[in-house]
């Protein structure tokens, strides 16, 4: 049972546009969501996360949406640049048990 | 600072080998997690270790053991691989409050023939 999905395996955009990614998730004790970046051959780095007490958090030209109704967050990235091209996970924890559960990811391209 | 380290990178292991991953990180983090990426499966939560001492089962943790040899130590063990364990395996670790992010090791390749 997957409890965070992205149903997009890819995404291509024209640089300067944004770039929306998108996630769904299924349980409703997760009350804290994170995005990370993942090129090819490195680990996973941390991009921008929010706590289910906010419904938007911006660093930059990356802002998270939340909608705790709909149990959907997106990833919004204004404006998108080449160097944007790679992998991003969605993922989700609640303060009950540490662990991190992931979706299955979304591949950006970003076209110059 | 180097972070999250994972050792070996790359591995090749005959059907019903043995071996043990490695990984350690140097940020005093209490939290330490092991995934799995597999092509159109995302990163698959094997084991966790919210503090030292403690270990639990993540998503798939059939075919591995962990230990958590300190606080800054937490190995994967494979007893007996199988070519489905062919996989990138991640190290992660984290402060272990709320709220809070995990960091990534550079991943180990192993590839189960």
């Amino acid at each position: 049972d997957q409890q965070v999905k992205q149903n997009s395996p890819s995404l291509s955009v024209q640089e300067g546009r944004i770039s929306i990614l998108n996630c769904d998730y299924t349980n409703s004790m997760f009350d804290y969501f994170l995005w990370y970046k993942k090129y090819p051959a490195e680990g996973p780095t941390f991009l921008i996360s929010i706590s289910s007490i906010k419904d938007k958090n911006e660093d930059g030209r990356f802002t998270v949406f939340l909608n705790k109704s709909a149990k959907h967050l997106s990833l919004h990235i204004v404006p998108s640049q080449p160097g944007d091209s790679a992998v991003y996970f969605c993922a989700a924890s609640h303060s009950g048990t540490y662990k991190y559960i992931f979706g299955t990811g979304t591949r950006l391209k970003v076209l110059a | 600072n180097a972070g999250v380290t994972q050792t070996p990178k790359f591995q090749v292991l005959k059907t019903g080998q043995s071996m043990t991953l490695q990984c350690a990180q140097d940020m005093n983090h209490n939290s330490m997690y092991w995934y799995r990426q597999d092509p159109g499966m995302g990163l698959r939560l094997i084991y966790y270790s919210a503090s030292e001492g403690t270990t639990d089962k993540g998503e798939v943790p059939n075919g591995y053991n962990v230990s958590r040899l300190n606080k800054r130590e937490f190995s994967l063990r494979l007893e007996s691989a199988a070519p489905s364990q062919t996989s990138v395996y991640f190290c992660a670790s984290s402060e272990g409050y709320p709220n809070t992010e995990a960091f990534f090791g550079q991943g180990t390749r192993l590839t189960v023939v």
